[in-house]
């Protein structure tokens, strides 16, 4: 069992829409990550956050620890935010420390002019 | 310059061939990674070096093999290739193991 789940899988949206993408995980963590793929491939880390909120331009990404739960939001989309978001956290090793990050399964993103 | 690189951009070959992938980062990170992306896109941790030493392996098959010569580089050689390898690989570093994460351009492998 996957233990990042993200919603919705997929998602349409018209210019200029605000976006929300969900994400769940089931295990503890100190950090969860945010990425974009964009449709050619390339993988881009957007944020890194574990507590509140942050911001980088208009996308803007929250996290809720107790709750086990982050948000990404796009504010006035456009096309070129089309893309796949994957949310992603990382593992805990036996006695505490970090280890790899597992994924989510990604929500595809399509913002339409 | 570009932070986490990988060659080839795509590789195509036979069933039965061996073939390496190359990554190198110029980020100055201890930790890097291969990731396997399957054709529903799902992104799946391989391996992960830190300072030139193995600390995760996860279920693969023995055909792979990653080869660290320096902290920097993290190679991916595959023995016998088969169809099932067919995927995109991604060659990632981090300031540490869950922090930071840049990842390389990816690889698309086809096994024809």
């Amino acid at each position: 069992k996957n233990e990042v789940e993200q919603s919705p899988q997929n998602l349409t949206a018209q210019e200029g829409e605000f976006i929300t993408i969900n994400c769940s995980y089931s295990v503890g963590i100190s950090a969860l990550h945010w990425l974009q793929q964009h449709p050619g491939g390339g993988i881009v880390s957007l944020f890194m956050l574990s507590s509140g909120k942050k911001k980088h331009g208009r996308l803007i990404a929250t996290i809720n620890i107790q709750e086990k739960h982050s948000s990404l939001h796009i504010t006035a989309s456009h096309p070129r935010d089309s893309a796949v978001y994957i949310c992603a956290v990382p593992t805990l090793n036996y006695g505490g420390s970090q280890g790899n990050l597992i994924f989510g399964k990604g929500t595809k993103l399509s913002v339409k002019p | 310059d570009t932070a986490v690189s990988q060659t080839p951009k795509y590789l195509v070959t036979q069933m039965g061939n061996d073939k390496s992938i190359k990554c190198e980062q110029n980020l100055g990170h201890d930790t890097m990674y291969w990731y396997k992306q399957d054709s529903k896109k799902f992104l799946k941790i391989m391996f992960s070096y830190n300072n030139k030493e193995l600390i995760i392996n996860e279920t693969v098959p023995n055909r792979f093999s990653p080869k660290s010569p320096d902290k920097a580089h993290l190679n991916l050689h595959i023995n016998s290739l088969e169809l099932g390898d067919s995927a995109v690989y991604f060659c990632a570093s981090s300031q540490d193991v869950g922090y930071g994460y840049t990842f390389g351009s990816g690889t698309r492998l086809t096994v024809v």
